[in-house]
């Protein structure tokens, strides 16, 4: 069992290029998340879904966009990367039934 | 590399003593609440949770802590082991089962052998 699955785990970016992060889950969840972690800042949330076709804005939404074509999978994307997007990217899933969040390993981020 | 944990507030524990993490939490109505483990370079796991009809959860070696008198929450860890090091971080949610977590920044915990 996967559980959550990020790629790509490290990318290198100049200012001006544009990305895709990948998120997929195996566990049939029906919300998905997208946070970012900085030094000495708690996660914050970038986007998430809440089903299949639906995404909404979190708190930091500013210079991304997402789409949840499948339930299974959550594309975190980039369109003209900045330095300040610079930081590493967790997807998390979970059950509307229950609490716990479920991470991913990270994908860190250098925008140049 | 690890740019994460940078700043945090350092807790150190001689292998084999009890840990005491600490987190003040900031929304009274928060009625749920999860402890997570991130060790270096990976995601965070969870580690134990507690919803606020309780005040006191036990898990393998770990205890949770709930005084929503004073909005705090505390992780105690018997028998710390090298494993345990790690950044230990709180979240909250006043709506178990949304999006609507806050999470706390974290506390570094050193274990010296």
């Amino acid at each position: 069992n996967a559980g959550v699955t990020q790629t790509p785990k490290f990318r290198v970016l100049k200012t001006g290029q544009s990305m895709t992060l990948l998120c997929a889950q195996d566990m049939n969840h029906e919300y998905m998340y997208w946070y970012r972690q900085d030094p000495g800042m708690g996660l914050r949330l970038i986007h998430y879904s809440v089903g299949e076709g639906t995404t909404a804005k979190g708190e930091v939404p500013d210079g991304y966009n997402v789409s949840r074509l499948k339930k299974q999978n959550f594309l975190l994307g980039l369109e003209s990367a900045a330095p300040s997007q610079t930081s590493v990217y967790f997807c998390a899933s979970s059950d509307p039934g229950t609490g716990e969040l479920f991470f991913g390993e990270g994908s860190r981020l250098t925008v140049l | 590399g690890e740019s994460v944990g940078l700043h945090l507030p350092t807790l150190s524990v001689q292998e084999g003593d009890n840990s005491i993490i600490n987190c003040a939490y900031s929304n009274s109505a928060s009625d749920y609440f999860i402890w997570y483990k991130q060790e270096s370079g990976k995601g965070p796991q969870f580690i134990i949770d507690i919803r606020s009809n309780m005040d006191k959860r036990q898990g393998q070696r770990v205890t949770v802590l709930l005084n929503k008198t004073v909005k705090h929450l505390s992780l105690q860890i018997a028998a710390t082991q090298p494993g345990d090091s790690a950044v230990y971080f709180c979240a909250e949610t006043a709506a178990s089962g949304t999006y609507k977590y806050i999470f706390g920044t974290g506390t570094r915990l050193k274990v010296l052998a």
